[in-house]
């Protein structure tokens, strides 16, 4: 049983590059949820799925774009990466919304030149 | 966004001293949440509370959800060294019939053997 699971550890892109961060979990959890980490600032809601083929905007969508294609698996998206998206991303997933416990992975750090 | 304030931002302490930190907001929440995060890792659930005024403990650890909604309270008693790692409260409102949760920005805690 591991829990979320995140791919890659980490990354370097430059400007202008495209990438998918993988997330996957194996507690048959329904809602998935991806946040960036940036200092000083708490973590924030970038995207989240409520099941299988949905995916919803969280607090900070722009520039990103989700699926959820199989229940397990929730794919973060930078179709063209910005200095700005540089960051530590970490996916979650929960059994039934945010009423539940979020389980967190281990976090990507991506670093955009 | 709304944010919480947590604050001391960042503590050195010597192994065995009790260590507390606080969470606040400009605004009411219906749960508090405290997690801590190892260096590397996603953040952990620690401790979960549900009711202005509630305390709970978890081990050394003991939260309290502040009566005025707007706060909460972590102590840690007698610190090892592997509590070592930034601890995030969050918290949680009911919001039109969604549940949001909103993150702290840290305190980052450092024990001295």
């Amino acid at each position: 049983n591991a829990g979320v699971t995140q791919t890659p550890k980490f990354r370097v892109l430059k400007t202008g590059q495209s990438m998918t961060l993988l997330c996957a979990q194996d507690m048959n959890h329904e809602y998935m949820y991806w946040y960036r980490q940036d200092p000083g600032m708490g973590l924030r809601l970038i995207h989240y799925s409520v099941g299988e083929g949905t995916t919803a905007k969280g607090e900070v969508p722009d520039g990103y774009n989700v699926s959820r294609l199989k229940k397990q698996n929730f794919l973060l998206g930078l179709e063209s990466a910005a200095p700005s998206q540089t960051s530590v991303y970490f996916c979650a997933s929960s059994y039934a919304g945010l009423a539940d416990e979020q389980f967190f992975g281990p976090g990507t750090r991506l670093t955009v030149l | 966004g709304q944010q919480l304030n947590q604050s001391p931002q960042s503590m050195f302490i010597q192994e065995g001293e009790d260590v507390s930190m606080n969470c606040t907001s400009s605004s009411i929440f219906n749960t508090w949440l405290w997690y801590k995060q190892d260096p590397g890792e996603g953040p952990v659930l620690l401790i979960a509370l549900y009711k202005a005024g509630e305390l709970t403990s978890n081990g050394r650890l003991t939260a309290q959800f502040g009566i005025t909604r707007k706060d909460s309270f972590l102590n840690i008693s007698a610190s090892i060294p592997s509590d070592v790692g930034i601890y995030f409260c969050a918290g949680k409102l009911n919001s039109g019939g969604y549940q949001k949760v909103t993150f702290g920005t840290g305190t980052k805690l450092q024990v001295i053997p």
